[in-house]
């Protein structure tokens, strides 16, 4: 598996302000997926994180609530935009591709986001 | 869209018990995976299934991927307060690499 690093692990936000979670990967990885949990639900896709071009947005999800970032094979950043309450949530990253092993997804801890 | 079934929604069990849960779609999937989450913690992986008919233990744990390629159950023997946590079914999507998601198994132990 790989060491998948998500900072912050949570943060308490004022509406209508942005936060910045970031992935990192002690390893190359060919992909990198965004999920958004509520609390005792299952996981939502909210993107596929490409290395050098644009994410791939699942249906509800834009870019401009959710832009999100790749600059290499390694890291990745998702932005939550113009916060309000209902964007609370736990967002997960996780990470596929890993050498030698077929196209697992492996998990961060999460990041646990209240927006008053 | 696609979805996948999974069951029971809650258990609540007794320490030493067995446990079973399953998963069942409609569709075909090539490799089906099981995932533990803990409080505060992402998904970790239990037990990743290749093969129909398939069956693939981790210590007290066992999986099965049904001969149909439709359906997966996991089972956890002699159940311990460590165990507690949801349990969630996926399969992996060839077309994208994507992971469908059943909706989760809580497990509760009771004291």
């Amino acid at each position: 598996s790989a060491v998948i690093s998500q900072k912050p692990s949570r943060d308490i936000c004022q509406r209508g302000t942005s936060l910045t979670i970031q992935c990192q990967v002690d390893s190359q990885v060919t992909m990198m997926f965004w999920y958004r949990q509520q609390p005792g639900q299952s996981l939502t896709l909210i993107a596929t994180a490409n290395q050098g071009s644009e994410a791939t947005y699942e249906s509800g999800f834009v870019i401009d609530k959710f832009p999100i970032s790749r600059p290499n094979l390694t890291f990745s950043t998702l932005t939550v935009s113009n916060m309000s309450p209902e964007d609370s949530s736990i967002y997960l990253c996780s990470v596929s591709g890993i050498a030698g092993v077929r196209n697992i997804q492996y998990f961060g801890a999460g990041t646990r986001l209240s927006v008053l | 869209g696609q979805q996948l079934n999974q069951s029971p929604q809650s258990m609540f069990i007794q320490e030493g018990e067995d446990v079973s849960m399953n998963c069942t779609s409609s569709s075909i999937f090539n490799t089906w995976l099981w995932y533990k989450q803990e409080p505060g913690e992402g998904p970790v992986l239990l037990i990743a299934l290749y093969k129909a008919g398939e069956l693939t233990s981790n210590g007290r744990l066992t999986a099965q991927f049904g001969i149909t390629r439709k359906d997966s159950f996991l089972n956890i023997s002699a159940s311990i307060p460590s165990d507690v946590g949801i349990y969630f079914c996926a399969v992996l999507m060839d077309s994208n690499y994507q992971l469908i998601w059943g909706a989760g198994t809580k497990l509760i132990i009771k004291p």
